[in-house]
């Protein structure tokens, strides 16, 4: 089975700190992908990274950056972060193929105060 | 408008029911995914579908491209489908497009 984990399930964070949101999969897969997702507007696209070192803007990239320096881990970096980022982050990974499934780890819920 | 619309947002059943959950589209796809999250957030991907008509269990999700339009049902419901359900449309390789999410809660 495919795992994708994400470092915290619940994080709480002050305005202006750095945070780091990291996502390892265990599949050897290509594709990663970090999307946010709150009510009423549903999953939405932040960044992904076809291969290491490699990423492109997803529909919503402004205040936030990532890495991905080993294969198995993409990490969502808010340089300082705001309350309107509070949000649920999601972390998907997928192999190489076109028309294939996306993996989704749990989540992790960040509050910013 | 949202590029993907599900209906209803919101659903409340009693155990046994049968439940269908809709999904349009308004933009070009090569690939319509519907995907279950459980409370926790966890998502889990159900069916992927470009034609036709997929069954799994009781799970059954239909798409009609020339509508741009896809249904997921559920046969004899229980308590243990309360979820949302998430229709999601791929573009091109590696673009999904998700909807809002249904949320479904089965009462026993």
């Amino acid at each position: 089975d495919v795992k994708v984990t994400q470092s915290s399930r619940y994080l709480v964070k002050r305005t202006g700190e750095k945070v780091f949101l990291e996502c390892v999969q265990d599949m050897d897969h290509e594709n990663m992908f970090w999307y946010r997702q709150d009510p009423g507007l549903g999953l939405r696209l932040i960044y992904f990274s076809y291969d290491v070192k490699m990423k492109e803007k997803g529909d919503i990239p402004e205040g936030y950056s990532v890495s991905r320096e080993k294969k198995e881990r993409f990490s969502l970096i808010l340089e300082s972060a705001s309350t309107n980022q509070t949000s649920m982050y999601l972390c998907a990974s997928s192999d190489g193929r076109p028309y294939n499934e996306q993996f989704f780890g749990p989540g992790t819920r960040l509050t910013v105060l | 408008k949202n590029e993907v619309e599900q209906s209803p947002q919101n659903l409340t059943a009693q155990e046994g029911e049968f439940i269908t959950i809709n999904c349009s589209y308004s933009v070009g796809i090569s690939a319509l995914h519907w995907l279950q999250q459980h409370p926790g957030g966890g998502i889990v991907s159900l069916f992927m579908l470009s034609s036709g008509k997929k069954k799994h269990g009781r799970l059954i999700a239909t798409i009609n491209i020339q509508e741009k339009h896809s249904s997921l049902h559920i046969t004899a419901s229980h308590p243990r489908d309360s979820a949302v359900y998430i229709c999601a449309v791929r573009q091109g390789a590696q673009k999904l497009v998700f909807g809002q999410g249904t949320r479904l809660t089965i009462n026993p």
